[in-house]
């Protein structure tokens, strides 16, 4: 049963318009988001993080929006670069009592933006 | 600073074969982490520590095996190997924390005929 849901494998953007990228998450002890971007042959590289406290955290062009009673976050690209292009990842984790933090991944996301 | 490496890049073993992947990083982290990627199902943790001479399992760690002898270092072994072993492994590591921002090698890939 996955935690972490990406529905969308892809999504194809214009430069210079927004890509929203979205992510739906079932448990409801994940108090901690977070993005990643994986270009090929790469390991994902962190892009940005939001608490659950908060329902919006911005970093330049990224912002998350946390939507935490429909159990959803999204990440905004704006504007969109040909160098955006690559496979975006969501993770979650919870505090746990026996063990370390974990994050759980979503599928992922393959974000090409045409110029 | 490299960061996190991972060693070697590429490996091919016949099935019942045996290896190890190393992890190294130079970032004085406590916690460090392996994963596999298969298509179309993200990154799922195998094994994890939490600090030197620590191990414990993550979500798929059958069929595996680790060591944290050296905080710098985190080994995965494959005792006996699969056709389902198949994959892209991946290696993290982080300060531990409430965000648990993680840092990533740049992967092994894995094939077992």
């Amino acid at each position: 049963d996955q935690q972490v849901k990406q529905n969308s494998p892809s999504l194809s953007v214009q430069e210079g318009r927004i890509s929203i990228l979205n992510c739906d998450y079932t448990n409801s002890m994940f108090d901690y988001f977070l993005w990643y971007k994986k270009y090929p042959a790469e390991g994902p590289t962190f892009l940005i993080s939001i608490s659950s406290i908060k329902d919006k955290n911005e970093d330049g062009r990224f912002t998350v929006f946390l939507n935490k009673s429909a159990k959803h976050l999204s990440l905004h690209i704006v504007p969109s670069q040909p160098g955006d292009s690559a496979v975006y990842f969501c993770a979650a984790s919870a505090r746990r009592v026996s063990s370390a933090r974990q994050l759980t991944f979503g599928s992922g996301t393959q974000l090409t933006v045409l110029p | 600073n490299a960061g996190v490496t991972q060693t070697p890049k590429f490996r091919v073993l016949k099935t019942g074969q045996s290896m190890t992947l190393l992890c190294a990083q130079d970032m004085n982290h406590e916690y460090m982490y392996w994963y596999r990627q298969d298509p179309g199902m993200g990154l799922r943790l195998i094994h994890y520590s939490v600090g030197e001479g620590t191990t414990a399992k993550g979500e798929v760690p059958d069929g595996y095996n680790v060591s944290r002898l050296k905080k710098q270092n985190f080994l995965l072994g494959l005792e006996s190997a699969a056709p389902s072993q198949t994959s892209v492994y991946f290696c993290a590591s982080s300060y531990g924390g409430l965000n648990n921002e993680q840092f990533f090698g740049p992967g092994t890939r894995l094939t077992v005929l």
